[in-house]
């Protein structure tokens, strides 16, 4: 089955850090444009990063030198470290794949971690 | 502040039809492909619409999606309890980030 499971999310005071975690199955995360997409509680969503298939990364401004977004291609899974959180980090995390076919868009989203920064 | 801008919602009864708007600027919605995702309550979004107009496998066509310049519409015919949702519009932009709407709170009366 082709799925994404992302796991790392928990309570974590500012300052601090996580490391996040998308497990691929049923594809190779190498292969593919994978992203991370977050949700504030009660807020839309925002693009956080992308990982080209060529190693190339690209960050939100808002995330930009505090996270980083790296795979592990013999894990198959890819992962997003977060340092200098700040409260308003705090959001549900999404893993997603991207698909180019003229435009590009994601078609397959994982079901998030929720990350919460606060003392 | 989204970029790409939606109203933070519609209603319509049970069996009509609504449209969602999503406008942006030339550096996104003018020259790239619009998507369209939906978020039902409690759940990760899901593909609604790719490419402007297109419709993954297991989409009804009660969905489907136009663009025009640099404004992009969802239209749900034939409304459904099961369609109450976030919905969400999203496009590449030049500034080498994606970008999303609001998102627009669907209710079906």
């Amino acid at each position: 089955e082709v799925q994404l499971v992302e796991s790392g999310g928990g309570l974590v005071q500012p300052g601090g850090s996580l490391r996040l975690s998308c497990a691929a199955s049923g594809f190779t995360v190498s292969s593919n444009y994978m992203s991370w997409v977050r949700q504030a509680p009660g807020k839309g969503l925002e693009w956080v990063s992308v990982i080209y298939s060529g190693g190339s990364t690209y960050y939100a401004d808002s995330v930009k030198g505090r996270f980083t977004i790296s795979r592990d291609n013999s894990k198959n899974t890819l992962y997003l470290q977060m340092n200098s959180l700040r409260a308003e980090d705090t959001a549900v995390y999404y893993c997603a794949r991207a698909v180019y076919t003229g435009g590009w868009y994601f078609d397959l989203w994982g079901r998030g971690t929720l990350v919460t920064v606060s003392s | 502040q989204s970029v790409l801008t939606q109203p933070p919602s519609v209603s319509a009864a049970p069996g009509q039809k609504v449209t969602i708007s999503c406008s942006g600027s030339s550096s996104n919605i003018g020259n790239n492909y619009v998507s369209w995702y939906q978020q039902l309550p409690g759940t990760a979004p899901k593909l609604l619409i790719y490419d402007n107009n297109k419709r993954p496998s297991g989409i009804p066509d009660r969905f489907s999606g136009s663009k025009s310049g640099t404004s992009a519409t969802l239209g749900i015919t034939g409304l459904q309890t099961g369609d109450e949702a976030d919905y969400y519009c999203g496009t590449w932009d030049s500034s080498l980030s994606w970008v999303f709407g609001g998102g627009t709170k669907l209710t079906v009366l």
